[in-house]
């Protein structure tokens, strides 16, 4: 199993300012996804971020908007930039494990207000 | 295309009976695998089942099981004796392999608010 901490766990911004979220895991892991949850719907994913390699990105979802990094196989960040009202949601960090990948498990996500 | 679909936005289920929520897929990966979890208003995703493309047997878990017909590319989940406390949004989801190679990826579909009536 995996155990996800993320920080902040909630946070309230301005727009144009940007947020730098922050998600450990206890473990060490190959592939962390970033998702976004907004109120009342599904969880989309916004990209993948694998150690030793540029994150990849879901359509509709770009770099300079939502930069990442992955320094190692226990850590990661996702910035959203440049932030507006429309980014107000809560985001996630996952972690798919296991030998045939059947394991995912979630951080307790950071929820952002943006005014 | 949206690759994970649940047709139903909202279910109501009786204490005690049994109720199948739906989900159909589509990938051209033949190694994939169907994720179902559970989301109560306190926001947590609890993973309930998993079907691996290649299982032979439908998967269980207690109360859950999964009718997976790969034909049909659908893996509906089954919850036997509804408990009040099941009363939450269920997700579904797909691991494939991405079209860039090298890597997996887990996409959910739009999700089923069930409400168990006492």
């Amino acid at each position: 199993s995996a155990v996800i901490s993320q920080k902040p766990s909630r946070d309230i911004c301005q727009r144009g300012t940007s947020l730098t979220i922050q998600c450990q895991v206890d473990s060490q892991v190959t592939m962390m996804f970033w998702y976004r949850q907004q109120p009342g719907q599904s969880l989309t994913l916004i990209a993948t971020a694998n150690q030793g390699s540029e994150a990849t990105y879901e359509s509709g979802f770009v770099i300079d908007k939502f930069p990442i990094s992955r320094p190692n196989l226990t850590f990661s960040t996702l910035t959203v930039s440049n932030m507006s009202p429309e980014d107000s949601s809560i985001y996630l960090c996952s972690v798919l494990t296991g030998i045939t990948y059947n394991e995912q498990f979630f951080g307790p996500g950071t929820r952002l207000t943006v005014l | 295309a949206q690759k994970i679909t649940q047709t139903q936005p909202g279910m109501f289920v009786q204490e005690k009976e049994a109720v199948t929520l739906d989900c159909t897929y589509d990938t051209s990966d033949p190694s994939y695998g169907l994720f179902w979890y559970k989301q109560p208003s306190s926001g947590e995703m609890i993973f309930l089942i998993y079907q691996g493309s290649y299982d032979q047997q439908n998967a269980t878990e207690g109360r859950y099981s999964l009718n997976f017909q790969k034909a049909r590319k659908s893996a509906n989940l089954v919850i036997s004796a509804s408990q009040l406390g099941d009363s939450a949004m269920y997700f579904c989801a797909m691991r494939e392999a991405s079209h860039s190679g090298g890597y997996q990826k887990v996409t959910f579909g739009t999700g089923t608010k069930l409400q168990v009536i006492p």
